[in-house]
């Protein structure tokens, strides 16, 4: 199957800093790339889609300057946490769509933590 | 609107026992994708199964077994002989054909006891 990389697997930042999370399609190329979120014991809610070479598509309630994507290559797309605080500490994962692919695949996930 | 329904939030068994975790879906798409995933403590997704809205036809993979109908929205695993290593949260999911974007169930938690 399509293999979907996120770096980093787990991440502590201090509160008031930024993060950034990579997602990347190692052996196809990912038109469309989705982040989403899980809280502990919850589960994965989506958070935006993002098609290479556009802006990202957020869903109602998440903040689009709090949560930066980019999807500047068909192989990559980023999230920036921004001045990321306590609350922002979350499961992320992010799942990638190639053009002849029917499912998207997901990546092993990122545990934040903001002290 | 699209919903998925794991009404079990968590089962306990003991090993060797079989196990069903229940899935109920709602969309008005005639074209869409079913799914079980798999979340160890790690928290990676681990894929098990997909099946498209026009096979109903029932698959089993070693202990693993899935009953997908139609007539009642549901798509239900069934482990077999459960194992402690099945252990895990288990996730059922729906896309539809053309947008992608995974709706998933609120999971069940599924403990494997020695």
């Amino acid at each position: 199957g399509a293999v979907v990389s996120q770096h980093p697997s787990w991440v502590i930042c201090k509160s008031g800093t930024s993060v950034k999370i990579e997602c990347r399609s190692l052996d196809f190329q990912a038109t469309t790339m989705f982040w989403y979120r899980q809280f502990p014991k919850q589960s994965l809610m989506l958070m935006a889609t993002s098609n290479e070479g556009s802006k990202a598509t957020y869903e109602q309630g998440v903040e689009k300057d709090k949560f930066l994507i980019n999807h500047a290559s068909l192989t990559l797309s980023t999230l920036t946490v921004t001045s990321a605080h306590p609350e922002d500490s979350s499961f992320y994962i992010c799942s990638a769509l190639g053009r002849t692919l029917t499912e998207a695949f997901f990546g092993q996930g990122t545990r934040l933590t903001v002290v | 609107a699209q919903k998925v329904t794991q009404a079990q939030t968590e089962i306990s068994v003991v090993e060797k026992e079989d196990v069903t975790l229940d899935c109920v879906y709602e969309t008005r798409d005639t074209t869409y994708y079913l799914f079980w995933y798999k979340q160890p403590p790690s928290g990676e997704l681990v894929f098990l199964i997909r099946r498209n809205s026009f096979d109903e036809q029932n698959e089993i993979s070693g202990r693993y077994s899935w009953n997908f109908q139609k007539s009642t929205s549901s798509f239900n695993f069934t482990i077999t002989a459960s194992q402690v290593v099945d252990s895990a949260v288990y996730f059922c999911a729906l896309i539809s054909s053309g947008t992608y974007k995974y709706i998933f169930g609120t999971g069940t938690r599924l403990k494997v006891l020695a």
